[in-house]
């Protein structure tokens, strides 16, 4: 089943921050976040494996509430080179595939 | 660079055509994965193998068709197109298998137009 993430879409100023959620309804094994820049290949970013994990790469965090089937994505002070459509991907238990979320667009602006 | 080549970078052809996308993995990996994005939306699995068997098929229609190879490169076989079928496909590769909590590394993308 697809996780839903919100907001659809953001736009910050640079330096400002930003949190993209990712929820699913069924109970999740790991979360995947990717970061896509218009007509390129998805990045990845960061796996969160554990409830409560959190990891961070630079100023780009995320945290895996596994009970609430949720994970969050922060974004601080944010440059330009963040814009860009933010993917959570999701695993559950045992043989599945990745199943991605719509995407949330970010828009970093001078 | 993911290390993930696909080829070719663009490709447009008519209506039912058929057409055949090449993926390379990452070296050493086993796993590659097809993905399907149409304009704004977002990645939508298509069928994923490892070390040469299928594995998980996600929407992929019964038009298209994937396998892997001994030398674990894959190909998407995708005939009679029709115009829906326009898309950026995208293959990813991994170590192991799904539900292993394994990064995906993403190939640049073919670029299908279909007119």
């Amino acid at each position: 089943q697809q996780p839903v993430q919100s907001p659809q879409a953001v736009i910050l100023r640079e330096g400002e921050d930003a949190v993209i959620n990712c929820s699913s309804s069924k109970a999740l094994y790991s979360v995947h976040w990717y970061r896509q820049k218009h007509g390129e290949a998805p990045v990845f970013l960061m796996i969160l494996l554990k409830g409560g994990e959190q990891k961070g790469h630079d100023k780009i965090s995320a945290s895996f509430n596994e009970k609430k089937q949720q994970s969050s994505l922060y974004l601080t002070a944010s440059q330009l080179s963040y814009s860009g459509t933010y993917f959570c991907g999701t695993e559950s238990s045992g043989n599945t595939p990745l199943v991605f979320g719509k995407g949330t667009r970010l828009s970093v602006i001078a | 660079d993911s290390g993930v080549t696909q080829t070719p970078k663009h490709l447009i052809t008519a209506t039912g055509q058929r057409v055949t996308l090449r993926c390379s993995p990452r070296s050493g990996d086993l796993s590659v994965y097809w993905y399907q994005q149409s304009l704004d939306q977002g990645l939508q699995f298509l069928i994923h193998y490892y070390n040469g068997e299928e594995r998980a098929k996600g929407n992929i229609l019964e038009r298209f068709s994937a396998q892997q190879f001994p030398d674990l490169h894959s190909e998407l076989n995708l005939s009679s197109l029709e115009l829906g079928d326009s898309a950026l496909y995208f293959c990813a590769s991994s170590v192991a298998l799904a539900g292993s909590a394994d990064t995906q590394y993403f190939g640049p993308g073919t670029r299908l137009t279909v007119l």
